[in-house]
């Protein structure tokens, strides 16, 4: 398997403008993970999905983010408008229920720059 | 919301020696699960180890192993024979049984490996 995939794994882009993250899970996984990592506030947890279904947001910072899952290959995280404090690296992961540990696989991540 | 906390925020040792990153962790659960992942400068989150609360016995990944005290709620992560890529931030991570599969991520420990 080719693992958690996210693109683009750079993005670089002006205040005020759309930002949309993607990212694919591990084939089979029913839990996708969304997290935010910052120096300052290290490893958050934004969002999170099972069997596509969002089960909890209260890591969404505010109303300009939103996540969502249409099928259970792909979900995008979007950022509108985007501001220079979102700056930051996004990484997705995915696990599997029945899997004893529900270890989570991560993506590589996605470094966003708002200017 | 649980508690993970890793006191060392950087940690150093020299190349093919032993290291110890503490982990502690706030939970009135009797069942639940413990991680150690590495984060090396390519941003790819990797799992090093794992441990379920039930087993008493510590978990051992080759030069990897950990210290379980779950009276005192401390998962510690022991490095042996260390190499200069096992540089990397590590983080500790808390998951609870049954109540999904939110992690909950310490703020990591930057370990510095010297030749």
């Amino acid at each position: 398997d080719a693992g958690v995939i996210q693109s683009p794994r750079h993005e670089v882009t002006e205040m005020g403008q759309e930002v949309t993250l993607r990212c694919k899970p591990i084939s089979g996984h029913d839990y996708l993970f969304w997290y935010r990592q910052t120096m300052m506030r290290g490893l958050e947890l934004l969002i999170y999905f099972n069997n596509n279904v969002p089960i909890d947001d209260s890591g969404m910072p505010e109303d300009r983010f939103s996540a969502k899952m249409p099928n259970a290959s792909f979900s995008t995280l979007k950022i509108q408008p985007s501001e220079p404090r979102d700056s930051a690296v996004y990484f997705c992961a995915s696990s599997l229920q029945r899997d004893h540990y529900n270890e989570q696989f991560f993506g590589p991540g996605t470094r966003l720059t708002v200017l | 919301a649980q508690t993970v906390t890793q006191s060392q925020p950087e940690m150093s040792v020299q190349e093919a020696e032993t290291v110890t990153l503490s982990c502690t962790y706030d939970t009135s659960e009797s069942d639940y699960y413990l991680f150690w992942y590495k984060q090396p400068p390519s941003r790819q989150m990797i799992l090093v180890i794992r441990q379920e609360a039930y087993k008493q016995q510590n978990a051992t990944e080759n030069r990897f192993s950990v210290n379980f005290q779950k009276a005192a709620k401390s998962f510690s992560l022991k490095i042996s024979d260390s190499q200069l890529g096992d540089a990397a931030m590590y983080f500790c991570a808390y998951r609870r049984v049954n109540t999904g599969n939110q992690f909950y991520f310490g703020t990591g420990t930057s370990l510095t490996v010297i030749p």
